[in-house]
């Protein structure tokens, strides 16, 4: 078992519509959880960044983590094409650079 | 521009064949990192890196070696290539200490490796 799933998608929604991405991880020692997004041809870049359990927005993006379930959301509301990209849960269990670990990703379409 | 800059980004070379991938940062980071990209398989960690002459293994470190001669280039070198490392493969830099506010960690462009 991995330990950080992530559905690999696609997921395609209209234009306009709140998207939930997820992770579930096993490792009890995350406290750090952030999300990257990646467009094709193009290095990940962080989008959303949490420590410990508790909710964060930023615009139309808000980032949730449920540390007794050991599950991660990220919300898109009011999706936009410019959107279509993938998402990439990321997580580690100390306050240093050293050890990310990855989820796959979920590929997201936005639709017109 | 802070940049993670990557070379090449896209490389064909035959089976056993010696090469290295640049990457070099100009935000003056500590921290650098390789991973490869595969489908299914996502970020995996090859080597990182915590400051000059610092290196350590990631998870999957084999066929690989690094090396941190100065703070701005982490160059990742292919001593022998074989097929199974044909990937996209990413460097990243950060600030070491990331905390409780976070910080950025930056990748480069990718270089798409083919080994035949």
């Amino acid at each position: 078992q991995k330990e950080v799933e992530q559905d690999p998608g696609p997921l395609s929604v209209p234009e306009g519509a709140i998207v939930s991405l997820n992770c579930t991880y096993s490792n009890s020692a995350f406290q750090y959880f952030m999300w990257y997004r990646q467009y094709s041809r193009k290095g990940p870049e962080l989008l959303m960044y949490t420590y410990s359990s508790g909710n964060k927005e930023d615009g139309r993006f808000t980032a949730q983590v449920d540390k007794s379930s050991k599950y991660i959301s990220l919300f898109i509301r009011d999706s936009q094409p410019s959107d279509s990209a993938t998402y990439l849960c990321a997580m580690s269990a100390s306050g240093t650079a050293s050890k990310l670990t990855f989820g796959t990703g979920t590929r997201l379409q936005v639709t017109l | 521009e802070a940049q993670v800059t990557q070379n090449p980004r896209y490389l064909i070379t035959v089976t056993g064949k010696k090469l290295t991938v640049t990457c070099s940062q100009n935000m003056n980071h500590e921290y650098m990192s390789w991973y490869r990209q595969d489908p299914g398989l996502g970020l995996r960690q090859i080597y990182y890196s915590m400051n000059v002459e610092v290196t350590d293994k990631g998870d999957v470190p084999e066929g690989y070696k690094v090396s941190r001669k100065e703070k701005r280039n982490f160059p990742l070198i292919l001593e022998s290539p074989s097929p199974n490392q044909t990937s996209l493969y990413f460097c990243a830099s950060s600030l070491l200490f990331q905390g409780a506010s976070g910080t950025e960690a930056f990748f480069g462009q990718g270089t798409r490796l083919t080994v035949v």
